[in-house]
């Protein structure tokens, strides 16, 4: 069985501060990973993924993650942070197609 | 490009009725997937396809059937709607190493 954890529920940033929003996973495989974010009311919009390759990709407005396969992490990170990046922010893991989400971490910036 | 549609976007069903939700999209995608989200939480899968004429079981199928008679279509069945199906609910499709692209959700409430 697959599964992804984000240990937070919330993160709270000042702007212009750099943010992390964890995100662990466990599958028994190599599985592609992926973050997504979500504002109020609305459906869930791409940031990033990793497939292979690089341990370090980068995404949408300004977004970045790291893939670590020994600690099983896709730890999602920006070095400045807005206060239009508070949302609801989605690990996810897809494994032989079978994709799966985290209980999300919602991020709020303060100015 | 119309994307991923779903078809209604709201309901309101009584106990023990039955309903059936339509997805489609109209980007060639293998893979198509349900999920429902209930408030403050994350996105749980229901059950998903890999493919024209397969289904498999996510997370959470009890109450739940699907089939996916076309590869553009994806029909999300509730035989007996109880309050607890009260949520969002989302389609998604993707290719293998794509992002997935979701639908604008269903939002059904059973009373």
């Amino acid at each position: 069985a697959q599964s992804v954890a984000q240990p937070e529920d919330q993160v709270n940033v000042a702007e212009g501060n750099p943010l992390t929003v964890k995100c662990t996973y466990s599958v028994s495989g190599n599985p592609y990973l992926f973050w997504y974010v979500q504002y109020p009311n609305r459906g869930l919009q791409f940031l990033l993924k990793y497939i292979t390759g690089d341990n370090l990709v980068k995404g949408s407005y300004g977004f970045e993650a790291e893939f670590n396969k020994s600690q099983t992490s896709f730890h999602l990170k920006k070095p400045s942070a807005l206060v239009s990046d508070s949302a609801l922010y989605f690990c996810a893991v897809r494994y032989t197609g079978k994709s799966t989400f985290g209980d999300g971490t919602t991020l709020t910036v303060k100015p | 490009n119309a994307g991923v549609t779903q078809t209604p976007k709201f309901r309101v069903l009584k106990t023990g009725q039955s309903m059936t939700l339509l997805c489609a999209q109209d980007m060639n995608h293998e893979y198509m997937y349900w999920y429902r989200q209930d408030p403050g939480m994350g996105l749980r899968l229901i059950h998903y396809s890999v493919g024209e004429g397969t289904t498999a079981k996510g997370e959470v199928p009890d109450g739940y059937n699907v089939s996916r008679l076309k590869k553009q279509n994806f029909l999300l069945g509730l035989e007996s709607a109880a309050p607890s199906q009260t949520s969002v609910y989302f389609c998604a499709s993707n290719s293998d190493m794509s992002e997935q692209y979701f639908g604008p959700g269903t939002r059904l409430t059973v009373t």
